[in-house]
């Protein structure tokens, strides 16, 4: 079965430091993956997505992800984090044809002075 | 473009009571899916619905039920509430192509902001 697994539940980092959210994820075939950002009381937004061919991808508001496949990960990166970053962070995983993403239970980030 | 916008933003229920939670697609779009994301989790995947059609369920029981409209706009509804259903629900959008259930296409969903049902 599909699973994402994100092993911080919660990340604090000070503001202007540097950002790694790791994600992990189990799947039979090819997979897309996807990191969302959803601030308080808010849906989710895409940062960003893989689909095939370069492993770096980069997305909206400075992030950017690294598909490693013999690691099955796909984590999350910023070099330097502004306090507007302060959110949760949900990396999922799913498959060509719309297939349903398969979401993991998110990292809370936190931003400190 | 216009977004995805769902109604109603927060609503209170009781358990045994039914509720019906509404969605607009982004424009352009044709496929509609719902999540259910309950506190501290991430979103599970409830069912997703193409040309008026159920087209995949997660594993939810069949109390939870939706429809398609022809302008791809798209409802929840969940019968006989229980506590458990107290939940963020997060209605996506995509887009397809291709002819019936074979299609391909990059699966990118905009999100809603969601309708937070709490029951009591």
């Amino acid at each position: 079965a599909q699973s994402v697994t994100q092993p911080d539940i919660h990340i604090t980092v000070s503001e202007g430091a540097s950002l790694e959210l790791r994600c992990n994820y189990s799947y039979g075939a090819t997979p897309y993956l996807f990191w969302y950002v959803q601030s308080p009381g808010q849906g989710l937004q895409l940062l960003l997505k893989y689909f095939s061919g370069d492993t770096l991808v980069q997305g909206i508001k400075g992030f950017e992800a690294e598909f490693k496949r013999s690691q099955s990960s796909f984590n999350l990166r910023k070099p330097s984090v502004h306090w507007s970053d302060a959110a949760e962070y949900f990396c999922a995983v799913g498959a060509r044809g719309n297939t349903p993403l398969v979401f993991g239970k998110g990292t809370r980030l936190s931003v400190i002075a | 473009e216009t977004g995805v916008t769902q109604s109603p933003t927060h609503l209170i229920k009781t358990r045994g009571q039914q509720v019906t939670l509404r969605c607009s697609s982004q424009s352009g779009h044709n496929t509609v899916s719902w999540y259910q994301q309950a506190l501290g989790q991430g979103p599970q995947f409830i069912f997703q619905y193409y040309r008026e059609e159920e087209n995949g369920r997660g594993n939810f029981p069949p109390r939870f039920s939706g429809l398609q409209f022809p302008n791809y706009s798209s409802e929840l509804n969940v019968n006989a509430l229980e506590l458990d259903d107290s939940a963020l629900y997060l209605c996506a959008s995509s887009s397809k192509s291709g002819a019936g259930r074979a299609v391909t296409g990059a699966n990118v969903l905009t999100f809603g902001a969601g309708s937070r049902l709490t029951v009591l």
